[in-house]
């Protein structure tokens, strides 16, 4: 079966802009995390979403937003982009809750110029 | 809250074992570790509920001590393929799943 589709793969952008990253999740699975990944930095949690409900948000500013649709495709939006926000962004998705699998997509990387 | 690994980086020649420890300051239900290798995805290895079972995975197997919050997994007999970031994720009740800094393990021949 497909897997974590995210699109784009690379994006450049410039301070001040704003960019929305999207991923579908595998078919059948409804809930959709997005993470922020830097060097030395490890995984850093953003938001989860289970059937189109935000269930948790991470410690990022509010510029980060998210929403889910009923097809259970997720996005992601950073407003007024600043250096800092040069990240690999990685979606993952699965079947149910916090004790199944996560299956990562190939992640967006994001360098703001 | 993010769980601590540890160590932050080790280096094996082939045939070698490693331990690579994860803890939490919450208490967990669940204990998930990955390996990510350069470039790619993360990918999922196994996942642990509390009940401090072990599972095993080819070479590389996992304990779950519910009580002291932690996990380790282990890599017996590492081959060059071992090679990449591990993170161990954690969650507990309606928390999300949160990862640690990573352990790189280098396998070299």
């Amino acid at each position: 079966k497909a897997g974590v589709t995210q699109t784009p793969r690379y994006l450049i952008k410039t301070r001040g802009q704003q960019v929305t990253l999207s991923c579908s999740p595998i078919s059948g699975h409804r809930s959709v995390s997005w993470y922020q990944q830097t060097p030395g930095q490890g995984l850093q949690f953003l938001f989860e979403y289970f059937s189109e409900t935000q269930r948790n948000k991470g410690n990022f500013p509010g510029r980060f937003s998210g929403r889910q649709f009923s097809n259970s495709r997720s996005e992601m939006n950073v407003s007024t982009l600043e250096l800092g926000d040069s990240a690999l962004y990685l979606c993952a998705s699965s079947f149910g809750q916090h004790y199944t699998e996560a299956f990562f997509g190939q992640g967006t990387r994001l360098t703001v110029v | 809250q993010q769980p601590v690994q540890s160590p932050q980086a080790v280096i094996l020649r082939e045939g070698e074992d490693a331990v690579i420890n994860c803890s939490s300051s919450k208490a967990l239900y669940s204990v998930h570790w990955y390996r990510q290798k350069h470039g790619e995805a993360p990918v999922f290895l196994m996942i642990l509920l509390k009940g401090g079972e072990q599972k095993g995975h080819e070479k590389i197997s996992a304990s779950f001590n519910e009580k002291k919050q932690q996990s380790s997994l282990y890599l017996t007999a590492s081959q060059l393929s071992y090679s990449g970031t591990y993170f161990c994720g954690t969650a507990s009740g309606n928390t999300p799943l949160v990862f640690g800094k990573g352990t790189r393990l280098s396998v070299i021949a």
